[in-house]
């Protein structure tokens, strides 16, 4: 089952702040962000995993609610390289090893 | 340069006309694993490997075929395509399981007429 991401597009100016949501109806063991440059392979972002630790780019910041089984990711002063298609991925607690990734949150900043 | 490769980058085929994506990554990695990409439905993931011979269905397996003999190599075989099967797949690796960063592939388009 697909992760829901919220909001499913977003215009931002330059310098402004965004939030990207993921939530999941099952219980996760870990949640994964990438970006997706028009055209491009996704790259990564971040992974949070269930217990707290994160792996991932120090200029990103996110958060994992366990208990929600929902992750967000904030994007501070915004910049024009930040354009690009969100995508959260799910890993579920349960022994499978299968990613399901939402359908993505379209982030567009403009100068 | 850690990289993943996949060949050919775009496709063009006929309906029933056996083809094979491959898929390539010089990083060791024992996780490798397929999604295709259409719009609006994001990222599907299509099979993975947690290791040679160790291969088990994603999400959307149906038409598609995974076989995992080297630890490097891991392709995919459409082996009768249709064209809803037309899309944008991408291959990725990770370093051991779904809790690690994965590297994608530049994407392989894939048209069947």
């Amino acid at each position: 089952q697909q992760p829901v991401q919220s909001p499913q597009a977003v215009i931002l100016r330059e310098g402004e702040d965004a939030v990207i949501n993921c939530s999941s109806s099952k219980a996760l063991y870990s949640v994964h962000w990438y970006r997706q440059k028009h055209g491009e392979a996704p790259v990564f972002l971040m992974i949070l995993l269930k217990g707290g630790e994160q792996k991932g780019h120090e200029k990103i910041s996110a958060s994992f609610n366990e208990k929600k089984q929902q992750s967000s990711l904030y994007l501070t002063a915004s910049q024009l390289s930040y354009s690009g298609t969100y995508f959260c991925g799910t890993l579920f607690s349960g022994g499978y090893q299968k990613v399901t990734f939402g359908t993505g949150t379209k982030l567009q900043v403009i100068p | 340069e850690a990289q993943v490769t996949q060949n050919p980058r775009y496709l063009i085929t006929v309906t029933g006309k056996k083809l094979t994506v491959t898929c390539s990554q010089n990083m060791n990695h024992e996780y490798m694993s397929w999604y295709r990409q259409d719009p609006g439905l994001g990222l599907r993931q299509i099979y993975y490997s947690m290791n040679v011979e160790v291969t088990d269905k994603g999400d959307v397996p149906e038409g598609y075929k995974v076989s995992r003999k080297e630890k490097r190599n891991f392709p995919l075989i459409l082996e009768s395509p249709s064209p809803n099967q037309t899309s944008l797949y991408f291959c990725a690796s990770s370093s051991t399981t779904g809790g690690d960063e994965q590297y994608f592939g530049p994407g392989t388009r894939l048209t069947v007429t």
